[in-house]
């Protein structure tokens, strides 16, 4: 059973253009979280979703940000018009209902 | 409102020394607590969680950790480091209340060192 699949490993982008982030759960789980990890800081949530729903976005900047999860396919987070404080890791968690969260390793945002 | 405080952003032990990371929480329900290890541009593994059950939890590499719900603490130990160990730990918390998948709140982690 793979683990959490996220894609690209590395990703670079120039301030105004756009940032596409996926995330595989692993196989049988349901529930797809994102966090953000700044420079020097611990994992902020951002946003919780279910197939085909938003559970929880509290943690999503109010602009630019925007997160799905469809029926089929990964889920995507997707940054608008990137600017360089969007300079983050950015981690993807799944789990099945009432377990623990497992993580993928990340996409590391580069905004120049 | 839950939160996590990891005081200190780093350790050093000398290795065979025994390792001892704090972690301190905040919640206004029964919590779920966890220890993370995070290497270097890799993702978070989980080394040892806290599900109202036993207070003393033991975890994966020879962590073990104790839920003191007086003291607020969930602090993690290891009898003897190795090189191995150097990478940074998370502490998280997870409200029980609001559904067995609600988001974690992390502590601002804590870098290990291991000295030869």
């Amino acid at each position: 059973n793979a683990g959490v699949m996220q894609n690209p490993r590395h990703l670079v982008r120039r301030r105004g253009q756009e940032a596409r982030l996926r995330c595989s759960p692993m196989k049988g789980h349901s529930h797809v979280y994102w966090y953000r990890q700044l420079p020097e800081e611990g994992l902020k949530f951002m946003v919780y979703l279910q197939k085909e729903n938003i559970i929880d976005e509290s943690g999503m900047p109010k602009e630019r940000f925007s997160a799905e999860f469809p029926k089929e396919g990964p889920s995507i987070l997707r940054i608008q018009q990137v600017v360089r404080g969007d300079s983050a890791a950015y981690f993807c968690a799944s789990s099945p209902p009432t377990e623990e969260q497992f993580f993928g390793p990340g996409t590391r945002l580069t905004v120049l | 409102a839950q939160s996590v405080t990891q005081l200190g952003s780093h350790v050093s032990v000398s290795e065979g020394a025994l390792v001892l990371l704090r972690c301190n929480y905040s919640s206004s329900v029964p919590p779920y607590l966890f220890w993370y290890v995070q290497y270097p541009n890799q993702g978070l593994q989980l080394l040892l969680k806290y599900t109202s059950a036993a207070t003393l939890v033991k975890g994966i590499n020879g962590f073990e950790a104790e839920f003191k719900k007086s003291e607020t603490s969930f602090h993690l130990t290891k009898p003897s480091a190795h090189m191995s160990d150097a990478a940074e730990y998370f502490c998280a918390v997870r409200s029980l209340s609001t559904g067995a998948n609600s988001k974690l709140t992390f502590g601002k982690g804590i870098t290990l060192s291991v000295r030869p």
